[in-house]
């Protein structure tokens, strides 16, 4: 089936320094890649959504200058939050569509990022 | 009000019992339904899509009702196994794309 693999899966940095986050999908194209967080006990909430060869598009809160995104092939997007604060400690998740399985959205494994 | 609505729980219930789990969705432009299942500091993972007809996977049944915006899941004979936290998921339609929209899950415990 669909694969999509994640990286790092958990990671702490020191405040202020950037942390890049990679989902690759392993044996499909994943054309649409969607980017999730999930702060305990609540929902995962859609942060943005990129397509491969151009600009992400965010959800109405999340700052495009914080949360860089770059989907530059067909087969690897990467999450980079920059200059991290405690406050962006959290779940973050890939998804992505894949045209195999049942419904067609694959999840990454997910990353913790601690931010201290 | 959160597009999607969940008894957050915890439910306690033992080995055995039928259990059943209720959400709401308030954008009536919701296309298509799904429960997930996603355990702790892991990905959600796909449980069973949800049609106005209802479907059975096993133990499992689901069941949509447009009027009311309301979905259902029922876990009949419960295992220790099923013990996580489910996710009431709607995909609709916005800017273009098919989004997920989750609910903040419920949480199941199952206790011999």
């Amino acid at each position: 089936g669909a694969v999509v693999s994640q990286h790092p899966s958990w990671v702490i940095c020191k405040s202020g320094t950037s942390v890049k986050i990679e989902c690759r999908s392993l044996d499909f194209q994943a054309t649409t890649m969607f980017w999730y967080r999930q702060f305990p006990k609540q929902s995962l909430m859609l942060m943005a959504t990129s397509n491969e060869g151009s600009k992400a598009t965010y959800e109405q809160g999340v700052e495009k200058d914080k949360f860089l995104i770059n989907h530059a092939s067909l087969t690897l997007s990467t999450l980079t939050v920059t200059s991290a604060h405690p406050e962006d400690s959290s779940f973050y998740i890939c998804s992505a569509r894949d045209g195999i399985s049942n419904y067609g959205y694959t999840f990454g494994s997910g990353t913790r990022l601690t931010v201290v | 009000r959160k597009e999607v609505e969940q008894d957050p729980g915890p439910f306690n219930v033992p080995e055995g019992a039928t259990v059943a789990f209720n959400c709401t969705y308030s954008n009536s432009a919701s296309q298509s339904f799904f429960w997930y299942r996603q355990d702790c500091r892991k990905e959600p993972k796909l449980l069973m899509s949800v049609y106005s007809s209802g479907n059975e996977d096993g133990r499992f049944t689901a069941q949509l009702n447009r009027a009311s915006q309301y979905i259902s899941l029922l876990i009949r004979d419960s295992k220790l196994s099923d013990s996580a936290t489910y996710l009431c998921v709607v995909n609709r339609r916005s800017g273009g794309y098919n989004k997920l929209i989750f609910g903040a899950g419920t949480r199941l415990a199952v206790h011999p």
